[in-house]
């Protein structure tokens, strides 16, 4: 079955701080997919990455960055200098074919204190 | 841009009532979700549809049903409801029907339903 772990509930940074989103998965399949949303306060989940298991190189999109480890079936997100637009709660989801929609995680809440 | 949009922000209704929450999608896509909020419960899949008058059950399908009747347009129904109920609930929606575990997923603004 699938499953999304994601373990820090809520983190507390201060600006300029680097913070680290874990987030741990499970699957049976070799295909699959992994995916980052970010839900700030207003509500609606912001799609932030896609990654197939095949590409397994990390990504970085200005602060943001993503480290895939398939030997440790991670598919961590890194901020770099955290702002306090950066406050949000932020999901970790995997699409695998066991079922026709995504598996999310519980989500991390981050706080970016000025 | 994708645009999914959801009937009301907040609603408060009674214990017992019948409620109906809309969903639109402007993107002709094939893929259309509800999903239910908690604290520490990150999103559960309620009910999916890959197609008008098609629906699949999710992970927490007990006391709800869904409506597809337009490719646009997903219900969802709470027959009767309860205390527990009380969520916010999440539409998206998704391009293709053989892509859904693939495909990203858009969101809309979310509907924070109170049930008293």
């Amino acid at each position: 079955a699938q499953k999304v772990t994601q373990a820090q509930t809520e983190i507390s940074v201060v600006e300029k701080e680097d913070v680290t989103l874990d987030c741990v998965y499970e699957t049976r399949d070799t295909t699959y997919y992994l995916f980052w949303y970010k839900q700030p306060p207003s509500g609606e989940l912001v799609f932030l990455i896609r990654r197939n298991s095949f590409d397994e190189q990390n990504e970085i999109s200005g602060r943001y960055s993503w480290n895939f480890q398939k030997s440790t079936s991670s598919f961590n997100f890194t901020i770099t200098a955290s702002q306090v637009v950066d406050s949000a709660v932020y999901f970790c989801a995997l699409g695998d074919t066991g079922r026709r929609a995504l598996t999310f995680g519980s989500g991390t809440r981050l706080q970016v204190q000025p | 841009d994708v645009k999914v949009t959801q009937s009301s922000r907040y609603l408060v209704k009674r214990t017992g009532e019948k409620v109906f929450l809309e969903c639109v999608q402007d993107m002709d896509h094939e893929n259309m979700f509800w999903y239910r909020q908690d604290p520490g419960l990150g999103l559960r899949l309620i009910y999916f549809s890959y197609d008008v008058k098609m629906k699949e059950k999710g992970d927490i399908p007990e006391g709800y049903s869904v409506s597809r009747e337009k490719k646009e347009r997903f219900s969802l129904i709470l027959e009767s409801a309860s205390t527990n109920q009380t969520s916010m609930y999440l539409c998206a929606s998704s391009p293709h029907r053989r892509s859904a575990y693939t495909d990203t997923q858009y969101f809309g603004p979310g509907t924070r339903l109170t049930v008293l």
